[in-house]
């Protein structure tokens, strides 16, 4: 069965420290891993995308690396700020051409001051 | 601007009602979907449309229905059939379904309560 996990489930940091979170996957055949932040309320917005030749990728402050041999995804944040308080979801394409998506129930990270 | 636009951002439901949630991208996007999100899980597919006047089951589709007569829209119904429509539904598009490097773009949401 293809699954997405993450993890930690919800996370609480200090503005300007850097954090980590983690997403393992069972998912074959894989095509691509994707990072979505999710404001509250908001549809999910895309961070990063990377096929399985890639094992880093970043966009800013946001860093995410793959393993496609253990399939583990993490995405690091930098420096946080308060407004990086969100939902991160990992989202994995199945199928050999990459047309069936599978999410994550995301991790929540609160950012505080 | 380019975008996707979902609408109304909050719908209240009698039981036994209908009702229609409306999604309009003008990107040009062939592909469009529908999602269903439910706290602590991730989003579960409830129909998609890869070309107008075509669209096919997802996951979780008993209890909704879709009708894609124009690129630029894709509405959900909630029918009454649907036992537990509280949730927040999210419509996404993008380019094609097949690409290797597909993105999906999504709406913001509409958040529909049963009173």
């Amino acid at each position: 069965k293809n699954q997405v996990e993450q993890s930690p489930q919800s996370l609480i940091i200090l503005e300007g420290k850097n954090c980590t979170l983690q997403c393992n996957y069972t998912v074959s055949p894989f095509s691509n891993l994707r990072w979505y932040k999710q404001d509250t309320g908001r549809g999910p917005v895309s961070l990063t995308i990377m096929t399985f030749s890639e094992n880093t990728k970043s966009n800013g402050r946001y860093t995410a690396t793959l393993d496609a041999d253990t399939k583990q995804s993490s995405l690091h944040i930098t420096a946080s700020q308060l407004s990086d308080s969100a939902s991160y979801i990992c989202v994995v394409s199945a199928g050999s051409r990459g047309n069936k998506l599978v999410f994550g129930a995301g991790t929540i990270l609160r950012v505080k001051s | 601007d380019g975008g996707i636009t979902q609408s109304p951002k909050y719908l209240f439901r009698k039981e036994g009602q209908n009702v229609t949630l409306s999604c309009e991208q003008n990107l040009n996007h062939d592909a469009m979907y529908w999602y269903r999100q439910d706290p602590g899980q991730g989003l579960r597919l409830i129909y998609y449309s890869q070309i107008v006047n075509d669209f096919q089951k997802g996951d979780i589709a008993e209890g909704y229905s879709v009708s894609r007569e124009k690129k630029e829209s894709f509405p959900l119904t909630v029918t009454s059939a649907q036992k537990n429509p509280t949730a927040f539904y999210l419509c996404a598009s993008s380019i094609d379904r097949v690409s290797l490097n597909t993105e999906a773009f999504f709406g913001q949401g509409t958040r529909l309560t049963v009173v």
